[in-house]
């Protein structure tokens, strides 16, 4: 089985400063890493995924990620973060192989971005 | 939301009604989900389906049921709404189990807000 922890439920930033939201999980197998972000009143958008390669990986808007096995931990960073960043972020794992398809969830960090 | 529909948004029934939500999607995927978010929770998989007919249960699939008589539409019903069953709904879809990147990306669509009371 697999779970995933998302350590903080809120993060609140200022405006051009640097934030990471931590991502733990705990699998059995090899997984699969993402991380999703929910704008306000709309559905979850694929933010960035870990699938293979190498263990940094970006998004088109600043974010990246990075996959520590040792550690076990996905954590997501940007090191300027703009007002248009607030929303909650959700990370996910999915296992490799098997017949499973589904994505096993944290509980969420709402950034909260200040000016 | 990329092909995707949920109806109704919004909705406020009382205990023991019946409830019926639907997702539409319009992207002829094979794999379509409902997953219900919670505060403190995160998201949660109630059912999925991987096939016209083909159904199956999620983590806390308790108190739904699920109908997908079409590709384009997968229903989620509560037989006897309850307050636990407050929440707000998600479908998702996805193309194939393991996609073309080799993992399952979802893609989801805007919400069903339920209050039960």
């Amino acid at each position: 089985a697999q779970s995933v922890t998302q350590l903080d439920s809120q993060v609140p930033v200022f405006e051009e400063a640097p934030v990471e939201l931590r991502c733990n999980y705990s699998s059995s197998v090899s997984v699969y890493l993402f991380w999703y972000v929910q704008y306000p009143n709309q559905g979850l958008q694929l933010l960035l995924k870990y699938l293979s390669g190498s263990t940094l990986v970006e998004s088109i808007n600043g974010f990246e990620a990075e996959f520590n096995k040792s550690q076990t931990s996905f954590h997501l960073r940007k090191p300027s973060v703009h007002i248009s960043d607030t929303a909650e972020y959700f990370c996910a794992v999915s296992p490799l192989g098997g017949a499973t398809n589904k994505l096993i969830f944290g509980t969420g960090t709402l950034l909260a971005v200040q000016p | 939301d990329a092909g995707i529909t949920q109806s109704p948004r919004h909705k406020v029934t009382e205990t023991g009604t019946p409830v019926t939500l639907r997702c539409h999607q319009t992207e002829n995927h094979r794999y379509m989900y409902w997953y219900r978010q919670d505060p403190g929770h995160g998201l949660r998989l109630i059912h999925y389906s991987y096939g016209v007919k083909d159904t199956d249960k999620g983590e806390v699939s308790d108190g739904y049921s699920v109908s997908r008589s079409k590709t384009e539409d997968f229903l989620l019903t509560l037989e006897s709404a309850t307050s636990s069953q407050t929440s707000v709904y998600f479908c998702a879809i996805s193309d194939s189990i393991r996609g073309a990147s080799g993992a399952n990306v979802l893609t989801f669509g805007a919400g069903s807000r339920l209050t039960v009371l």
